[in-house]
Parts: C-alpha cells; structure tokens; sequence
C-alpha cells in the first residue's frame, strides 16, 4: 500500500498570504495524485489532479506541483474560504489512499 | 448536471448490516467505474471500494475487505455497498463518487460526488 503523508497537520497563515502544503508518497505515484478540498458539512471538491492541472471551475489561485513521491499544493493570497482542510489521493495503484489531510488556519 | 444520491445510512448495532445506495443521473452510468469513499468524525477520507464498469472488477480497503461487497445495477443507475459485520470504526459519512473514464479507461481521481449518507454503528 502507498502511504501518503501530509506536512503539517496544521498550517496557520494570514489572509493574504501564501500556503504551501505537503504530501508525501511511500513510492511513486509517478503523477497520479489529486488534491482535494473539503469543507466541513460539505462534499469534497477536487481541485488538482495529474499533480498539476486545476480542475473545472478552480480558481487560478491553487496550484499544484510535484511528481514521483514529492507533490505541493499551493495557495497563493488565501482568502476567508480557503480556511479549511486539503487531501492529496494518489490513483497510480491499488488499493487507492489518502492522505491525512493539512488544515489550513488563521494565523 | 451529474447527480449522485446517496441514502441508506442509519443507526446499527454492532455486528449487524445495512445496504447503501447511490442513484446516479446527468452522466452514462455504465461507462464509469465508480466509488464508495468514507469519513469517520474527526477522521481524514478513506477510500473503501470500487467496482467496474461491468461489475466485474471490484476493489476494496483492507479494512472492509470480506466484510463489504460493492455491487452495480446499470438498469437502474444505482450503486450499492451492502455492509456485515459493521464495527463501530465503521460509523462514518459515506460519499459515493464518479472517476474521470474516457472511452474503456478510466483513472480514479473523482470529479463527482454526492452529498454523503450517514452510518453510525453504536449500541
């Protein structure tokens, strides 16, 4: 199983500032691994997936790099209603995993 | 618009079984794999099982492995998830979820989801 690891647990930043968050892969993932959002009491919301490409309707803001065991989701100027928490799924072998997911405060 | 309903969810003692159920619409059913996918309270996502196409292929967690069967009726448009043997580490919001498939290949990051129904295995 690819385990994947999420740094930190829990980020603080100020509205306005830039987040930067981790998620590292047992082996690799190649880029088969996705970035999700989850907002307390709602669905998840994908919002990068092949490492690096925003999904539909996700604003220029998040971004994503990375490929092998290495993958960073950025956002850049947070703003109030990205205070949440963020997932990384990788989907390059079964069984498919999550991460432990970060969660974004304010700082 | 693609629309995924989940229901089924409910109060289960322990060691007892329930039947979920996603009712799936705006998108070709039986052109996508599709998913079930977990969140216990105050726990991160966990993938729990996928089932193919044909409903041929199926996927599980080690967790619900031989206790879960992950089961499709394209007639129906419906996915289900029958549940035995439930535990109280089973007591979670289950999201039902579509990959992205095009033409016989799908990759399993999801796109869809539905709005989640709620299992609580409880005494």
């Amino acid at each position: 199983e690819i385990v994947l690891t999420q740094s930190p647990a829990t980020l603080s930043v100020s509205p306005g500032e830039r987040a930067t968050l981790s998620c590292r892969a047992s082996q690799s993932v190649a880029i088969s691994l996705a970035w999700y959002q989850l907002k307390h009491g709602r669905t998840p919301r994908l919002l990068i997936y092949d490492a690096s490409i925003r999904a539909t309707d996700i604003p220029a803001r998040f971004s994503g790099s990375g490929s092998g065991t290495e993958f960073t989701l950025t956002i850049d100027i947070v703003q109030p209603e990205d205070f949440v928490v963020y997932y990384c799924q990788h989907y390059h072998a079964w069984p498919l995993t999550f991460g432990g997911g970060t969660k974004v405060e304010i700082k | 618009e693609v629309q995924l309903l989940e229901s089924g969810g409910g109060l289960v003692q322990p060691g007892g079984s329930l039947r979920l159920s996603c009712v799936a619409s705006g998108f070709t059913f039986n052109n996508y794999d599709m998913t079930w996918v977990r969140q216990a309270p105050g726990k991160g996502l966990e993938w729990v099982s996928l089932i193919s196409t044909s409903g041929l292929g199926t996927y599980y967690a080690d967790s619900v492995k031989g206790r879960f069967t992950i089961s499709r009726d394209n007639s129906k448009n419906t996915l289900y998830l029958e549940m035995t043997s439930l535990r109280a580490e089973d007591t979670a919001i289950y999201y039902c979820a579509k990959p992205y498939c095009t033409g016989s290949m799908c990759l399993h990051r999801f796109h869809d989801w539905g709005q989640g129904t709620l299992l609580t295995v409880s005494t």
